[in-house]
């Protein structure tokens, strides 16, 4: 059975801080990685995708992917009040099943 | 481009009622998938159709649910008879490709079953 682990927080930073959220995944043949933001009572929406090994950015967001240790993770510079959320980590695998299993999020909140 | 939208955004009905989401996914997207949410257990995938055909719907809980994709641009999901623990978020989203995520989202239905 395929998992994503993801420590449920809440992650409490200082504005201007950097936060740093993680996710495990327990298929090794997982391919592409997400991660989604949820504000409460709202919908998740994107906000990065990785799909090989290393960082990529966008913005204050970057994600960085091992894909040897099977985990990826979503670093925030900057962190500001509006960044409080949970973020979800989805992962699809490849070979026909493109179905993301999703964690179940950790909560961040960034106090002023 | 409007977006997934899912209606009602509330429900609340009484255990042993019939309950009927609809959700209309993005004008071309051929990927349509029924996730429900709680606290205890995240974020669950229910069924995935993928042009209109259903191709997972290892994730229904029981009998009780039914999904069905009649054309492109429709969906719904059903539950009869309701119980109090099928309260939570109902969520459709849609995606244009099988190798290209991400899933678009609809705002949710919340339902309460009393």
């Amino acid at each position: 059975q395929k998992e994503v682990e993801q420590n449920s927080g809440p992650l409490s930073v200082p504005e201007g801080a950097i936060a740093s959220l993680n996710c495990t995944y327990s298929d090794r043949v997982s391919q592409s990685f997400f991660w989604y933001r949820q504000y409460s009572g709202k919908s998740p929406e994107l906000i990065m995708s990785i799909y090989s090994n290393g960082d990529k950015e966008d913005g204050r967001f970057t994600a960085q992917l091992n894909k040897a240790s099977q985990y990826v993770s979503l670093l925030i510079r900057d962190s500001q009040p509006s960044d409080s959320a949970t973020y979800l980590c989805a992962v699809t695998a490849s070979g026909g099943s493109y179905i993301p299993t999703f964690g179940r999020g950790t909560s961040l909140i960034v106090h002023p | 481009d409007a977006g997934v939208i899912q209606s009602p955004r509330h429900e609340v009905t009484e255990m042993g009622q019939e309950v009927t989401l609809r959700c209309k996914p993005i004008s071309g997207h051929n990927s349509l998938f029924w996730y429900r949410q709680t606290m205890m257990r995240g974020l669950e995938l229910l069924i995935y159709f993928n042009n209109n055909v259903p191709i997972d719907d290892s994730g229904m809980p029981e009998d009780r649910f039914s999904a069905k994709m009649p054309n492109a641009s429709f969906s719904t999901l059903k539950i009869q008879p309701s119980e109090p623990r099928d309260s939570a978020v109902y969520f459709c989203a849609s995606s244009g490709s099988r190798d290209t995520f991400p899933l678009h989202f609809g705002n949710g239905t919340r339902l309460t079953v009393t």
